[in-house]
């Protein structure tokens, strides 16, 4: 079964402290694997886009990584407003319309 | 960057009305648009995906006439919750797809739908 899991649940960490959010994947074909930031009361805001493995994108203080069974969010130097849910989406070969598949997200709170 | 808009970000109805919510891709063509819906502290749970010019694929589970999709052009989609009750409220947020099959989704700001 094809499926996306996202850990820790939850992260709390104290600013400046920089630690790497999981997305572990069980598709059988990836067309892309995407990383969104989400705040309280509003849409995903997407970050990243990662197509196969071995490739890396880094926006700011963060930084993603893929594997052919994972992917790494990695927060360097964390800020009290990097506090968010991030979502990590995957987008099979087989899936019809090319729709994204979640996973459960992990919630970040940087403290000051 | 790629923005996508929905209108109204608020909604309060009574039990019974019908509700419209526009998606707009506002700089970009996206002949694929998806709605998702989305409970307290859960992820987004897919509802339908919207092609432009054709009919709506809702996923399972989801009536297809109570969720009405309609995706008449190239930047436009929408969904009318009709007959709205309270267990239909809940956090809408629609995504355009930009690009081919292998194209990021951007998403709206969502709407938050409050049904009385």
């Amino acid at each position: 079964e094809d499926q996306v899991t996202q850990s820790p649940e939850a992260l709390r960490l104290q600013e400046g402290e920089s630690s790497s959010l999981n997305c572990s994947y069980t598709v059988s074909g990836l067309r892309g694997l995407f990383w969104y930031r989400q705040d309280p009361g509003k849409g995903p805001e997407f970050l990243f886009t990662l197509y196969s493995a071995g490739e890396e994108k880094e926006k700011e203080r963060l930084k993603a990584t893929l594997t052919k069974k994972e992917s790494f969010l990695h927060i360097t130097a964390p800020k009290p407003e990097d506090s968010a849910t991030y979502l990590c989406a995957v987008n099979m070969i087989k899936a019809a319309g090319n729709k994204l598949t979640f996973g459960g997200g992990t919630r970040v709170l940087v403290k000051p | 960057g790629a923005v996508v808009s929905q209108h109204p970000s608020w909604v309060i109805c009574k039990s019974g009305t019908s509700v419209k919510i526009e998606c707009r891709s506002l700089d970009f063509q996206a002949t694929t648009m998806f709605w998702y819906r989305q409970f307290p502290k859960q992820s987004l749970m897919l509802m339908a995906t919207s092609n432009e010019g054709s009919k709506a694929t809702y996923e399972q589970g989801v009536e297809k006439d109570k969720f009405l999709i309609n995706h008449a052009s190239l930047t436009l989609s929408t969904l009318t919750v009709t007959s709205a009750h309270p267990e239909d409220s809940s956090f809408y947020i629609c995504s355009a797809r930009e690009g081919g099959q292998s194209g990021t989704q951007y998403f709206g700001p969502g709407t938050r739908l409050l049904v009385l």
